[in-house]
């Protein structure tokens, strides 16, 4: 077995703001994922990562940048932080893509 | 336009009710997942089906790759059932989840 821990829990920001939020597996998956869950609905990919230093762009990837500087973490920034992008962000991993994913507990972030 | 269709979109059982859950894609898949969530919570994968039935305990799912559909069985629910339930494809080219079907059991 494995886990898959993301920090921080919550995550307050100024409009405007740049921030970061960061992921961690001990799977030794090779392929990552960040999403983002509004209230109430499903997932969005913002970005994935097959291997170290490979990034793939999802559909929401715009005001967001990633960095996989290992194969066990995966951070995610963004760029500059809107009120409308309030949501939960939650990290995947697993073996390849297209195989089981395995989540993290998520990210709730607040804009003020 | 909606890639992923989940039916329904809520449900209300009485202990032990059965439930079937509903997702029909718009494209072809190469694999699909199952998840439950509650609320606040993260995702727990229920099952990897990309296709034909896997059961685990009181939980079946099945799919149709020819008809681009899975659907999740919940037999003899249980008030511990309550929370959202999503499903998720990947078709190689991109993945798309459902917007979820939130289930609520009363005793």
């Amino acid at each position: 077995g494995g886990i898959i821990t993301q920090t921080p829990k919550f995550l307050i920001g100024q409009e405007g703001q740049k921030l970061t939020l960061k992921c961690q597996q001990n799977f030794n998956h090779d392929t990552m994922y960040w999403y983002r869950q509004d209230s109430g609905k499903g997932l969005r990919l913002i970005y994935y990562s097959i291997t170290e230093n490979d990034l793939q762009k999802g559909d929401l990837s715009e005001g967001y940048d990633a960095s996989r500087e290992k194969k066990s973490s995966f951070s995610l920034t963004v760029t500059s932080a809107q009120k409308n992008e309030m949501a939960v962000f939650l990290c995947a991993s697993s073996i390849n893509r297209g195989w089981e994913q395995y989540f993290g507990p998520g990210t709730r972030l607040t804009v003020l | 336009g909606q890639q992923v269709q989940q039916s329904p979109a809520s449900l209300v059982l009485q202990e032990g009710e059965n439930a079937e859950l509903q997702c029909n894609f718009s494209t072809s898949l190469n694999s699909m997942q199952w998840f439950y969530q509650r609320p606040g919570g993260s995702l727990v994968s229920l099952f990897y089906n990309p296709s034909g039935t896997k059961q685990s305990g009181r939980l079946t799912s099945t799919t149709v790759i020819k008809e681009r559909r899975s659907s999740l069985h919940i037999s003899s629910s249980q008030t511990t059932d309550s929370g959202t339930y999503l499903c998720a494809m990947d078709n190689n080219n991109r993945i798309f989840f459902g917007d979820g079907t939130q289930l609520v059991v009363k005793p």
